[in-house]
């Protein structure tokens, strides 16, 4: 069935290196992604977003590309610190579905020193 | 700290108990949703609502029961659940519906 993926479960960065998460979709008819952050204990957190008219979104020390060829995702994050250790997950919404925030299983990222 | 409070933040109930889940928002949002999150799953969306009314609900079984009294409020009953049940449930709410939605911190709940 139709599904929102990531390719990794786990990914280890050495501090200071730059960080690039992968998320895969496979609707079409997807027009909004968000990626999100949760730390263990907590909620997920809103990290950036982008609309299917964009190819890439900046914030701070992030960005976001979409492929929209390929339905493909990343999250990439410069200069990845240990506060960086956490869960990425990425979220669609699909168009007609407008209140449907459809979540992946998520990809944890390990912060090495 | 995200304007969206969850209440109480761990909890442990048998299965014959009654219990309740509060939500707050203090962001002014209109929407307002209601997601489990178990172990190696995804999130599940289970209600949504907008301007207090229910706007989607996810075939979720009945012993789960929302409430929303206003829009800053939102309440998940729990009566008669399994151990399944088990998990964190998340409050999440948005300025409207289909934009990105701002959680809590959730409420573990484990069901005995």
């Amino acid at each position: 069935g139709e599904s929102v993926g990531l390719h990794l479960p786990t990914l280890s960065v050495q501090e200071g290196d730059n960080s690039i998460i992968n998320c895969a979709y496979s609707n079409s008819a997807s027009d909004y992604f968000i990626w999100y952050k949760q730390e263990s204990g907590k909620g997920p957190q809103f990290i950036i977003d982008i609309r299917s008219n964009m190819d890439k979104r900046q914030g701070q020390r992030v960005t976001v590309l979409l492929n929209k060829t390929v339905k493909h995702l990343s999250l990439q994050i410069a200069a990845t610190q240990p506060g960086d250790s956490a869960v990425y997950f990425c979220a669609e919404i699909r168009s007609g579905t407008a209140s449907k925030l459809t979540f992946g299983t998520g990809t944890r990222l390990q912060v090495t020193l | 700290e995200t304007g969206v409070t969850q209440t109480p933040r761990h909890l442990v109930m048998g299965m014959t108990n009654k219990k309740s889940l509060k939500c707050e928002q203090h962001l002014g949002h209109n929407a307002m949703y209601w997601y489990k999150q178990s172990a190696k799953k995804p999130l599940e969306l289970m209600f949504v609502y907008s301007l207090e009314e229910r706007v989607e609900n996810n075939s979720v079984p009945s012993r789960f029961s929302p409430e929303c009294p206003n829009s800053s409020h939102l309440f998940l009953h729990l009566h008669t659940l399994q151990p399944e049940d088990s998990a964190l449930y998340l409050c999440a709410s948005s300025p409207g519906t289909g934009i990105k939605a701002f959680f809590g911190q959730g409420t573990r709940l484990t069901v005995v």
